[in-house]
């Protein structure tokens, strides 16, 4: 069966520190891959989105970032965090639209 | 104009009792349409897909108006452990990559 798995589950960071959230998916190939951050309080904003190695679409422009080096791994990062970046990280797969998402446990990052 | 809304409630709701509440979404040649449940601080995850013909599943209901484009959800019998937010989830047409694109919640308490 495919599990996705995300860490650390929560991670306190001093503004302008970087930051690297990692995200693997298992027992599936090629699968669409998702970054999605949700403030206190509010909507799921989505941040990224892969189809594939090495391709990143970005939905939001700022000061984050995202990579996939392999199939099934998706990186976020920042090289400066801001106080804004503070929030609820989630990242999903995805095979086809049609079955929806399967999200990871999250990452509560707070920037102080 | 948002692509997916909904109420935010809360929804107070007494135990045993039914609640029902919509999603209105933008855009038309939207095809896929699902409803997730987040529990708080938790991920959200996949309640149920909506199909054309309206699906139940146990004491969940799902209806889909595409005349009017709204997707409906409906508890009956309501539980305690029904006290979450319900998120109405939508495919985006706009470009590839298989994006559901997400409302901001409708928040439901059930109260003893």
């Amino acid at each position: 069966s495919q599990t996705i798995h995300q860490w650390p589950a929560t991670l306190v960071q001093p503004v302008g520190s970087p930051l690297s959230l990692e995200c693997t998916v298992e027992g599936t190939s090629n699968p669409n891959l998702y970054w999605y951050r949700q403030a206190a309080g509010r909507g799921l904003q989505l941040l990224f989105y892969s189809v594939g190695i090495g391709q990143i679409s970005s939905e939001v422009p700022q000061n984050l970032s995202a990579s996939r080096p392999q199939d099934r791994q998706f990186i976020l990062s920042s090289k400066k965090l801001l106080l804004s970046d503070s929030g609820f990280y989630l990242c999903a797969w995805s095979v086809r639209t049609s079955y929806g998402y399967t999200f990871g446990s999250g990452t509560r990052l707070t920037v102080v | 104009r948002k692509e997916v809304e909904q109420d935010p409630g809360p929804f107070n709701v007494p135990e045993g009792a039914t609640v029902a509440f919509n999603c209105t979404y933008s855009n038309s040649a939207s095809q896929s349409f699902f409803w997730y449940r987040q529990d708080c601080r938790k991920e959200p995850k996949l309640l149920m897909s909506v199909y054309s013909s309206g699906n139940e599943d146990g004491r969940f209901t799902a209806q889909l108006n595409r005349a009017s484009q709204y997707i409906s959800l409906l508890i009956r019998d309501s539980k305690l452990s029904d006290s979450a937010t319900y998120l109405c989830v939508v495919n985006s047409l706009k470009a590839a990559g298989n994006k559901l694109t997400f409302g901001g919640g409708t928040r439901v308490l059930v109260k003893p």
